[in-house]
């Protein structure tokens, strides 16, 4: 059964102090790796998708990689404005995504 | 990036009624689908909506319960029917634009069932 798993479920970090959030994964034919930030009340935002083991991609203070069973989220020097729920998911079939639980980020200044 | 915007925001409805769930993308799509996100929890899939076919239900979801339609290949509605307290959720509908799985989503529709 595909099961996605994202530790640890809440991360309180000062402004500034850098940090990892894991995504660990099993799915027979990845399609995908996706990261979203969900604010409270909002949909999911769109960060990034990663393909294939070995693939980074960074956008400001996030930088997503991605091996065989996991992803990681790199948050680097965050500040308050980055306080949200990441959540991840794997794409199984075309268009179609599981989550894992996500994890809450708060960041004090 | 696709846009997309759902109506209403958010509802509080009775039990035992029912609320259609719009979704409107501002590209064409072959395949839009929709989430159910229950409070506290992380986005589970309820169906895919496919233009001049019917669509297709994840396990768990069945088509009386969450009739969608899909009249074009910009729009789709999901009716929460018979609604019972334990429908409470975020309804949020996604576009990933053809050939790229880059999935986006609508801002949801915060439903509150009383």
């Amino acid at each position: 059964e595909d099961q996605v798993t994202q530790s640890p479920e809440a991360l309180r970090l000062q402004e500034g102090e850098s940090s990892s959030l894991n995504c660990s994964y099993t799915v027979s034919g990845l399609r995908g790796l996706f990261w979203y930030r969900q604010d409270p009340g909002k949909g999911p935002e769109f960060l990034f998708t990663l393909y294939s083991a070995g693939e980074e991609k960074e956008k400001e203070r996030l930088k997503a990689t991605l091996t065989k069973k996991e992803s990681f989220l790199h948050i680097t020097a965050p500040k308050p404005e980055d306080s949200a729920t990441y959540l991840c998911a794997v794409g199984y079939s075309w268009g179609k995504l599981q989550f894992g639980a996500g994890t809450q980020v708060v960041v004090t200044p | 990036s696709a846009v997309i915007s759902q109506k209403p925001s958010r509802d509080i409805c009775q039990r035992g009624t029912s609320l259609t769930i719009q979704c409107q993308v501002d590209s064409q799509v072959t395949m839009m689908f929709w989430y159910r996100q229950q409070p506290g929890q992380s986005l589970t899939l309820i169906a895919t909506a496919n233009q001049g076919s019917e669509a297709t239900y994840e396990s768990g979801f069945v088509i009386d319960k969450f009739p969608i339609s899909r009249p074009n290949l910009t729009f789709s509605t999901l009716t929460v029917s018979n609604m019972s307290p334990e429908d409470s959720s975020i309804y949020l509908c996604s576009a990933p634009p053809d050939g790229n799985t880059e999935a986006f989503f609508g801002q949801g529709t915060r439903l509150t069932v009383v």
